[in-house]
């Protein structure tokens, strides 16, 4: 079955400093991956459309500078976190399918921590 | 897309069925997912439904749709201590459109 890998599961970082989330089809290509939110007990929150080759698309309320996604090939999308702040602590999450599939498939997700 | 609802808590009885419901609001929703997360982990697709259907099952799993009402429900089984987790339910417009995800039902199995 599909398979999505996400690095890393865990990170933690000092406020201000940037952080690097990886997200890669390991079996497929994804032309369009997304990069969920989730805070505790909470549902997940579409942050944006990773697109690859192109711009990312950016839900209404996400900071397009802060949240910088990188789609540079059919098999990895990143999301780096700019000058992070205590606030931006959450669980993130991507997501792809292949193409002509239903489902999509979730990476593990990766919980950052900024202190 | 639009708005996904879910009732927060069910707590059940091992080999009793578990009953999760989810409401939607997005008339046009063609695709209705079932995913099951465990704490820490990312989501596990479960099951799915096109919106041309009323009912899919698959082993313990069984998924009712009620277009008319925009509800929908996912229906365990013979429900396991390892049941125990969040179920969200999801929708979207097509196979390579957006989810737009519930709130979430944590499930809880007791002995």
């Amino acid at each position: 079955g599909a398979v999505v890998s996400q690095h890393p599961s865990w990170v933690i970082c000092k406020s201000g400093t940037s952080v690097k989330i990886e997200c890669r089809s390991l079996d497929f290509q994804a032309t369009t991956m997304f990069w969920y939110r989730q805070f505790p007990k909470q549902s997940l929150m579409l942050m944006a459309t990773s697109n690859e080759g192109s711009k990312a698309t950016y839900e209404q309320g996400v900071e397009k500078d802060k949240f910088l996604i990188n789609h540079a090939s059919l098999t990895l999308s990143t999301l780096t976190v700019t000058s992070a702040h205590p606030e931006d602590s959450s669980f993130y999450i991507c997501s792809a399918t292949p193409t002509g599939a239903n489902g999509y498939t979730f990476g593990s997700g990766t919980r950052l921590t900024v202190v | 897309g639009e708005d996904v609802e879910q009732s927060l808590f069910l707590s059940v009885r091992e080999g009793d069925s578990s009953v999760i419901n989810c409401t939607y609001t997005d008339s046009s929703s063609t695709y209705l997912y079932w995913y099951k997360q465990e704490p820490g982990a990312g989501l596990q697709l479960l099951t799915y439904i096109f919106s041309n259907m009323d009912m899919k099952q698959d082993q313990r799993l069984t998924v009712l749709l009620n277009k008319k009402d925009k509800h929908l429900s996912l229906r365990i089984a013979d429900t396991q201590t390892g049941d125990s987790a969040i179920y969200f339910c999801a929708d979207s417009t097509g196979t390579a459109s957006k989810l737009t995800f519930g709130t979430g039902t944590r499930l809880q199995v007791t002995l």
